[in-house]
């Protein structure tokens, strides 16, 4: 399987509930970084794991979690969710060093009610 | 920290002509990469070219080349034989070597290109 496959493309919530947003990544591809991109401004780095450890995290909250699955897929979920969480969430995988960029998804945008 | 600057938030350009797009970033990383991403409607960032800052050879690819300027620490995107197709938010980013590294984006350009 090629490309970065997410799902699902649109979500509506109300604010205090939970979701959970999923990335199957291509196979091979050991890293996975979650990115929330808010309208008319770059993505903001959220989370990263390698081989399903958690290796890196960006300034966000802890309600913001997430586990990458030995089948190259995975998930962000985030608890209480707020209106300010309105944003395009992204995935990004790589299956090897830093310098050959990430391949990214589409994308799920989700708007909080 | 790292961070990434892009101070032009619109540019367009017409069909056939060149356009740069401009960037500037700070590190005390001395083993870095750049890159750029195009983000059309679709949402999908697409890489478009990136550079090893240990090289110093400009990268190209295609229509697009860099400027790549270690010591002003400046990073700029021509596109030449501008393309309908281009049209889309463009997005630098820097990633570095070592744990816990991570793709860090500047706020983008709008690029309209003109028929």
């Amino acid at each position: 399987e090629t490309g970065v496959t997410q799902s699902p493309t649109h979500l509506i919530k109300t604010r205090g509930q939970q979701v959970t947003l999923r990335c199957s990544s291509q196979s091979g591809h050991n890293t996975v970084s979650w990115y929330q991109q808010a309208l008319g401004q770059g993505p903001q780095f959220i989370f990263q794991y390698y081989r399903e450890e958690e290796n890196g995290r960006g300034n966000f909250p802890p309600r913001f979690s997430g586990l990458q699955f030995p089948n190259y897929s995975s998930e962000l979920n985030v608890n209480a969710l707020e209106l300010d969480d309105s944003a395009l969430y992204l995935c990004a995988s790589r299956d090897g060093p830093e310098r050959y960029g990430y391949t990214f998804g589409s994308g799920t945008r989700l708007t909080v009610v | 920290a790292q961070t990434v600057t892009q101070s032009q938030p619109e540019m367009s350009v017409q069909e056939a002509e060149t356009v740069t797009l401009s960037c500037t970033y700070d590190t005390s990383e001395s083993n870095y990469y750049l890159f750029w991403y195009k983000q059309p409607p679709s949402r999908q960032m697409i890489l478009v070219i990136r550079q090893e800052a240990y090289k110093q050879q400009n990268a190209t690819e295609n229509r697009f080349s860099v400027n790549f300027q270690k010591a002003a620490k400046s990073f700029s995107l021509k596109i030449s034989d501008s393309q309908l197709g281009d049209t889309a938010m463009y997005f630098c980013a820097f990633t570095y070597t070592g744990a816990n590294s991570k793709l860090t984006f500047g706020k983008g350009i709008t690029l309209s290109v003109r028929p």
